[in-house]
């Protein structure tokens, strides 16, 4: 079923840990992105990236890296993970960029960091 | 920042009447677009509206866009139980930036 991948569908995590998120899609799309759904806050955006070879920063990308190294892998690393980063990590794909695509999300990762 | 605000925040009807919910942003915009979210899942995306458009039809879904006023409607006609889920809007700025989420309306359609 194409679409997006994303695991662990959940973690619990100690503080100061370094963790990776992995997203994985099959639909060749070029753009990818991270957010994070906090309650009361809606979805904000991480960390984006265009094509492969390219990244970006977001909303809020303070403590979080990604890389593109190919078109189907957007991995999100966490480098010593805090409690303010407990929360639902979501990955979205888009087939392009500035002719107004919608996105396909990931099922999300909910992580709990203590 | 939240681009979109979604007007209510929560939403309880019974099957078969309509729900509407509300959008409102900020900064002019290239088109702005509505997702579902059924509860522990990802979001789908529902429908997009450009900013030269007024009105769109989905099935039983019609989206309206005041530039104007920088609002938008999504109107869920006939709901069903399965129609229970939060609804976000999310708008595009500009050709090539990301899209900005609101907080989303939670929708209860009771059977």
């Amino acid at each position: 079923i194409a679409g997006i991948t994303q695991a662990p569908t959940s973690q619990i995590l100690a503080a100061g840990r370094r963790m990776t998120l992995r997203c994985t899609q099959d639909m060749r799309h070029n753009a990818m992105y991270w957010y994070r759904q906090d309650l009361g806050l809606g979805l904000r955006l991480i960390h984006y990236s265009n094509t492969a070879g390219t990244t970006g920063k977001g909303e809020v990308p303070d403590g979080y890296s990604v890389s593109r190294a190919n078109t189907d892998d957007f991995p999100l690393t966490l480098a010593s993970a805090v409690p303010s980063q407990t929360s639902v990590y979501f990955c979205a794909s888009s087939d392009s960029v500035g002719v107004g695509y919608g996105y396909t999300f990931g099922s999300g990762t909910r992580l709990t960091v203590v | 920042s939240q681009q979109g605000e979604e007007d209510p925040q929560a939403l309880s009807i019974q099957e078969g009447e309509n729900a509407t919910m509300n959008c409102s942003y900020k900064t002019s915009i290239n088109n702005l677009q509505w997702y579902r979210q059924n509860s522990g899942r990802g979001l789908v995306h529902l429908i997009l509206i450009r900013s030269n458009e007024r009105e769109k039809h989905s099935g039983r879904l019609r989206v309206t866009l005041d530039t104007s006023k920088k609002s938008s409607s999504l109107l869920i006609t006939a709901s069903r139980a399965a129609d229970t889920a939060s609804y976000f809007c999310a708008t595009e700025k500009a050709a090539g930036n990301k899209l900005t989420f609101g907080g989303g309306t939670r929708v209860l359609v009771k059977p």
